[in-house]
């Protein structure tokens, strides 16, 4: 089975700070991960992922992720936050097997204070 | 390229009755997955269609059903719907392969009372 861990239900940064959100996973295969971004009442846009190449992926938005094998860890990044930052993140955890579904973590409200 | 739309956006329905909800996917792509988003959760698997066929189902009641159509559009159908049904519909279409990642819609807002 796979589980995703966001720690942290709300973060709040001031304007051109880094941006730093937690994500921790479970998965018994390789896993897929993915980073969402979604704003008030829409649906689910996709920053970044990570399907087992450089563990070092770069996404939209100036954000970036780690994957981190030894850690179970794909924390999101970004040096600088602007106030359009401002939304509902959410890690996800696939992999090539069975149904391929998204497993989603609680998700991380971003706050930016200017 | 278009992207995924969803039908209607906003619904509201009473207590016991059927709701159906549409999806078209994105161009080109062959696989559908619906999700449910209730008020501040991430959003919870419940089933897959590739090619028309059912190809994997998250831990909902058989109420929750679907269809898959040739063009690769979609219904999300809810019978006797209850309050707890209330939430964001999401619909996702793929590739096929995760590596290719989903492209997700704008979903639509079900409230049940």
């Amino acid at each position: 089975a796979q589980s995703v861990t966001q720690l942290g239900s709300h973060v709040s940064v001031s304007e051109g700070a880094l941006v730093l959100l937690r994500c921790n996973y479970s998965s018994s295969v390789p896993p897929y991960l993915f980073w969402y971004v979604q704003y008030p009442n829409q649906g689910l846009q996709l920053l970044l992922k990570y399907t087992s190449a450089a563990t070092l992926v770069k996404g939209i938005n100036g954000f970036e992720a780690e994957f981190k094998k030894s850690e179970t860890s794909f924390h999101l990044t970004k040096p600088s936050a602007h106030m359009s930052d401002a939304a509902e993140y959410f890690c996800a955890v696939s992999s090539f097997q069975g149904a391929q579904k998204l497993v989603f973590g609680q998700g991380t409200r971003l706050t930016i204070n200017p | 390229e278009t992207g995924v739309t969803q039908s209607p956006t906003h619904l509201i329905k009473t207590r016991g009755q059927q709701v159906t909800l549409r999806c078209s996917s994105q161009s080109g792509h062959n696989t559908v997955s619906w999700y449910q988003q209730a008020l501040g959760q991430g959003p919870q698997f419940i089933f897959q269609y590739y090619r028309e066929e059912e190809n994997g189902r998250g831990n909902f009641p058989p109420r929750f059903s679907g269809l898959q159509f040739p063009n690769y559009s979609s219904e999300l159908n809810v019978n006797a719907l209850e309050l707890d049904d209330s939430a964001l519909y999401l619909c996702a279409s793929s590739l096929g392969l995760p590596v290719e990642g989903y492209t997700f819609g704008s979903g639509t807002r079900l409230t049940v009372v």
